[in-house]
């Protein structure tokens, strides 16, 4: 597509409750990214993909949450049994590869979804 | 692990007024991208600067890249109300993940 799309844009759900979150990312960005933002904060790093691979999961914040790629497009954050502190916007991005080459390292984001655990 | 220390947090500045963010990393980077996320936005990519003592300009913006690789500022000039957002630099260390700064937040006075 033209832009990276998330969905739901809002998801208000109750605590213990799953969630899953959707990123599309640009057509042919063979990198993505998910980041979580709490309100008024910076950016913190959760998860990228090269492809369907998942090389550094090292920001994911406890076992409750994982990602996956499909067909190295789509990709799925779900959050278990969520927790208030899980409330955020989640951010996804792409970039047309990972790594240092000039220009293609650049990050295009998604609106974000917006998480409320009641 | 690598960090980059962004400051200051806020910024508060009558409009017409110059605002500066400064950027200091632990390690030398490969590179330092900077972002602007506009209230209730996301981040938007503004310039990547690649080269020891990189200067670029985007009309009243001055980016610049330090000799070291190690340091990055954003500079406005005469700011105006399209300017208000929360300004990010990340910059790309030696895995090629991005480390972010923290932001700053750059607020016109009533």
């Amino acid at each position: 597509g033209a832009g990276v799309s998330q969905s739901p844009s809002n998801k208000v759900t109750e605590k213990g409750k799953d969630v899953e979150l959707r990123c599309d990312p640009i057509s042919g960005h063979t990198a993505l990214y998910w980041y979580r933002q709490s309100l008024g904060q910076g950016l913190e790093f959760l998860i990228y993909f090269q492809g369907n691979s998942a090389p550094d999961k090292s920001g994911l914040p406890s076992d409750r949450f994982s990602a996956e790629r499909t067909g190295g497009s789509v990709s799925t954050l779900t959050i278990q049994r969520t927790q208030q502190e899980d409330s955020a916007v989640y951010l996804c991005a792409s970039s047309l590869v990972f790594g240092r080459a000039w220009g293609a390292n650049v990050l295009t984001f998604g609106a974000g979804s917006r998480l409320t655990v009641l | 692990g690598q960090q980059v220390m962004q400051i200051p947090q806020y910024q508060h500045v009558q409009e017409g007024e110059d605002f500066t963010t400064y950027c200091n990393s632990s390690t030398t980077l490969s590179n330092i991208q900077w972002y602007k996320q506009r209230p209730g936005g996301h981040p938007v990519f503004l310039i990547q600067l690649v080269k020891s003592g990189e200067v670029k300009k985007q009309k009243r913006l001055t980016f610049q890249f330090g000799e070291a690789k190690k340091n990055s500022s954003l500079h406005i000039t005469a700011t105006q109300t399209t300017d208000v957002g929360t300004y990010f630099c990340a910059g790309r260390g030696s895995n090629y993940q991005l480390i972010w700064g923290a932001g700053t937040k750059l607020i016109i006075k009533p």
